[in-house]
């Protein structure tokens, strides 16, 4: 089966500007949750949809958020760019959060520098 | 956050057995024990998981203490690919943990020829 595919793998923006990160889970899968990675602060989490509804957040600024569709495929938005948000942003999907036979499956990541 | 303790790196010769340790000593009664792997600039990808008993799948073992206090990772015959991260951590998967894996450092473990 088809896994996690995240769109674009690379980008580059300009401070200031908004950029919007694109996760399709795996088939069937119901809950998507995103992650940044960065050398200094390693694998945080940013929040968790279930069928179209945030049910976890983290400890991030407004800036970031995200959403999620009827297709269960989500987006995340960060506006207003600082350099600090460069970053590895990898999304996750598990049939209903916390699959406890499969765990999550993350995706490859997309790999964003703000310039 | 991260409520697990690992060893910064280990190494491993190749085709031997790889057993990296894992303390949660402060792991509540239905808190499970998951174990993860990140190959470089890659996503991380699960490996396995356990409540009490001992776990087998095609990629590793697990060995948690009758305590539950301690686990241990076991890859049999390590190979090269075997090279990343490991992140060894607890969660109900429920509550405020919905949804959230805590990553703490994890183990960098280098298998060499």
């Amino acid at each position: 089966k088809a896994g996690v595919t995240q769109t674009p793998r690379y980008l580059i923006k300009t401070r200031g500007q908004q950029v919007t990160l694109s996760c399709s889970p795996i088939s069937g899968h119901r809950s998507v949750s995103w992650y940044q990675q960065t050398p200094g602060q390693g694998l945080q989490f940013l929040f968790e949809y279930f069928s179209e509804t945030q049910r976890n957040k983290g400890n991030f600024p407004g800036r970031f958020s995200g959403r999620q569709f009827s297709n269960s495929r989500s987006e995340m938005n960060v506006s207003t760019l600082e350099l600090g948000d460069s970053a590895l942003y990898l999304c996750a999907s598990s049939l209903v959060g916390a699959d406890l036979n499969y765990g999550y499956t993350f995706g490859s990541g997309t790999r964003l520098t703000v310039v | 956050d991260a409520k697990t303790t690992q060893p910064t790196s280990m190494d491993c010769a190749e085709g031997r057995a790889a057993n990296l340790p894992c303390n949660h000593s402060t792991i509540s009664g239905n808190e499970y024990v998951y174990w993860y792997r990140q190959i470089h600039s890659q996503g991380p990808q699960y490996i396995i998981h356990g409540l009490k008993n001992n776990e087998t799948n095609e990629m590793a073992s697990l060995i948690i203490t009758e305590d539950r206090k301690s686990s241990t990772l076991i890859l049999p015959h390590a190979t090269l690919r075997d090279t990343a991260v490991y992140y060894c951590i607890v969660s109900t998967g429920r509550g405020s943990t919905l949804g959230r894996l805590y990553f703490g450092r994890g183990t960098q473990l280098t298998v060499w020829p």
